[in-house]
Order: C-alpha cells, then sequence, then structure tokens
C-alpha cells in the first residue's frame, strides 16, 4: 500500500516554465489536496477536489491549475513559472468520513 | 476569521522536559482540531487530534488540552525525547472538506 505518492521529488524550473506535479493516491480516497509549505508560513491550500470531477480553489490558487478525472490522480500543473512559486508542494488525501489527511512526501520546487 | 495563529516559531527543550506548544483561533465554527507532526523531508503525519466538546485528550506522552471559551488549544509532549525532534502544525477544520493549518513549530529536544 503506497499511500499517497507524489513525483518529482526535487525539480528546477526557469522563469516562464511549466511543468506538472503528479499526486496518486491508491487509498480510493475521494478528498484530495495541494499545499505548498513556505518557511515560517506554514501550509497554504492551493486546490482541492471533493471527488473525481470536482475541483475548488484554496487559499492561493493563482498561477496553478489542477484536474481530476479519475479517484486516483490529482495533478497539479503550474504555468509561466514565477520566483514566488519557489516552495515544497505536498499533496494530501482524506477519506469521506475520516478526519485524517494522508500527505505525500512532496516535491520541492525552485524557479531560477 | 480564518485563521490559526501558531506559537512559538521555535523551541528548545531538555531530554526529559515538556514541550508545549500553543494555538488559537477565532473562528467558532471550527469543528475539529488535529495536531500534524512533520519530520525533514517527510510530509507531515496526523499525531493527535480534539474535538471542541472534549476539553483533554492523551495518547501516549502527547496531550491535547482545548479551551473553548478562550479559543485556544494546546499540544503537550510529557517527557521529550531527542527523537521527537520535528515541526509541529496545529489544525482546524471550519466545517468544511479542508484545514485551516497554522505556521508550525520546530521543536528541538537536546540529549
Amino acid at each position: 500500500n503506497a499511500g499517497v505518492t507524489q513525483t518529482p521529488k526535487f525539480r528546477i524550473l526557469k522563469i516562464g516554465q511549466s511543468m506538472t506535479l503528479q499526486c496518486t493516491q491508491d487509498m480510493n480516497h475521494n478528498y484530495m489536496y495541494w499545499y505548498r509549505q513556505d518557511p515560517g508560513m506554514g501550509l497554504k491550500l492551493i486546490y482541492y477536489s471533493v471527488g473525481a470531477g470536482i475541483t475548488d480553489k484554496g487559499e492561493v490558487p493563482n498561477g496553478y491549475n489542477v484536474s481530476r478525472s479519475t479517484t486516483e490522480d490529482f495533478p497539479l500543473r503550474l504555468e509561466l513559472a514565477a520566483p514566488s512559486q519557489t516552495s515544497v508542494y505536498f499533496c494530501a488525501s482524506r477519506e469521506e468520513g475520516s478526519r485524517g489527511y494522508t500527505f505525500g512526501s512532496g516535491t520541492r520546487l525552485t524557479v531560477v | 476569521q480564518q485563521q490559526v495563529k501558531q506559537s512559538p516559531q521555535s523551541l528548545i527543550v531538555q531530554k526529559g522536559g515538556i514541550s508545549i506548544i500553543n494555538c488559537a483561533y477565532e473562528n467558532t465554527a471550527f469543528d475539529y482540531f488535529p495536531w500534524y507532526q512533520q519530520f525533514p523531508g517527510k510530509g507531515p503525519a496526523l499525531l493527535i487530534a480534539i474535538r471542541p466538546d472534549v476539553s483533554e485528550k492523551k495518547e501516549g506522552r502527547f496531550t491535547i488540552s482545548f479551551n473553548k471559551s478562550a479559543k485556544q488549544f494546546s499540544l503537550h509532549i510529557m517527557d521529550s525525547q531527542p527523537g521527537d525532534s520535528a515541526t509541529y502544525f496545529c489544525a482546524a477544520r471550519p466545517g468544511t472538506y479542508k484545514y485551516i493549518f497554522g505556521t508550525g513549530t520546530r521543536l528541538k529536544v537536546l540529549a
């Protein structure tokens, strides 16, 4: 049982480039989330999804897009990367009726 | 107000001592208060959680104290060990699908 898997673990992007952060969970959880973690700022919610085909914005959605075509996958797309998007990105999932998140191990992204 | 204020930002405790991390909130609609533990290079992991109708919850060396009237809750780590060195996040659920997280406390337990 792999839980929540994120790829890649590390990535350096140049300003203006695009990329997709992958997130897959094998627990059949309906709810999935993308957070970014900046030093001293805690975890900020970017986007979340309550099921396949349903997504909604969190606190800091600008510059990002998501899709949820299957229960398992919840990719995060960065278009036109900016230095302000340098951060550690965490994907999480939660079973309906459960209150705890299962987090992935994160993707460390640097935009130069 | 969708905020959870966490303090201190960092904490150094001697082995065997008590570590205390505090969080405060304003939104009375929050209905669930978990604490997460994060080791370097890893994602946060659920440590312990409490509902607002309970004043205290204990699991091993970890205790949450909840003061509903003051809108504060705290994590107490008894007999702190070097293996407890990590970043701790409090969180609150505003009755919807997502959590609001505190800014984190970096705990270092000295051997």
